[in-house]
């Protein structure tokens, strides 16, 4: 079946260490996103990548990275330098960045402080 | 860029009730998505709109793309337990990104 797979579904970060978080599309679309979601709010987009080798910071990108070596695949990775890393984050694709283009997700991946 | 304003934030109704909620953007759109994210999981694509006065159904759900391109309504009949969970309305003029409302938290007490 096509989809996005996110793992690890949950994940615990120590204080000081970078975590990295898996998004794998087989939809072979062109646009990747990542969103973080706080309880009881909406999407708040950290990057997005429209093709291979390229990406931009969204609303919320500061202590966040990403990469996008292949079509398939767009991983985040939170930084130390995110102070407040606990939320849930959500992976998405869409066949090319325009409106008209529905977003399909994950199933997230709830990261938590130790 | 756009500006999506969402609403009610949160409903609190009771089991076969009908729901509505709606979406008003700050400029002209293209496109109207409503989602729906159940609790832990990733949003879910309920329906597409594309054209102005447009209504469309999928089940109990019905969502119409309002006459002036700036609003959207998502109406949900015979309301049942199944259906809690966080409505998203989505967004956005052609050739932009998509842009997400606030979400509406919808409880349904049996």
């Amino acid at each position: 079946d096509g989809g996005i797979t996110q793992s690890p579904k949950y994940l615990f970060r120590k204080e000081g260490q970078n975590v990295t978080l898996s998004c794998e599309q087989n939809l072979n679309h062109d646009a990747m996103y990542w969103y973080r979601q706080d309880p009881g709010q909406g999407l708040r987009l950290i990057y997005y990548s429209q093709i291979v080798n390229d990406f931009q910071k969204g609303d919320i990108a500061e202590g966040y990275s990403v990469s996008r070596e292949k079509k398939e695949s767009f991983p985040l990775t939170v930084t130390s330098a995110q102070k407040n890393p606990t939320a849930f984050y959500l992976c998405a694709s869409s066949i090319r960045i325009d409106s008209n283009q529905p977003q399909h997700f994950g199933d997230g991946t709830r990261l938590s402080i130790l | 860029g756009q500006q999506l304003n969402q609403s009610p934030q949160s409903m609190f109704i009771q089991e076969g009730e009908d729901v509505s909620m709606n979406c008003t953007s700050s400029s002209i759109f293209n496109t109207w998505l409503w989602y729906k994210q159940d609790p832990g999981e990733g949003p879910v694509l309920l329906i597409a709109l594309y054209k102005a006065g447009e209504l469309t159904s999928n089940g109990r759900l019905t969502a119409q793309f309002g006459i002036t391109r700036k609003d959207s309504f998502l109406n949900i009949s015979a309301s049942i337990p199944s259906d809690v969970g966080i409505y998203f309305c989505a967004g956005g003029p052609s050739g932009s990104r998509l842009t997400f409302g606030e979400g509406t938290q919808l409880t349904v007490n049996p």
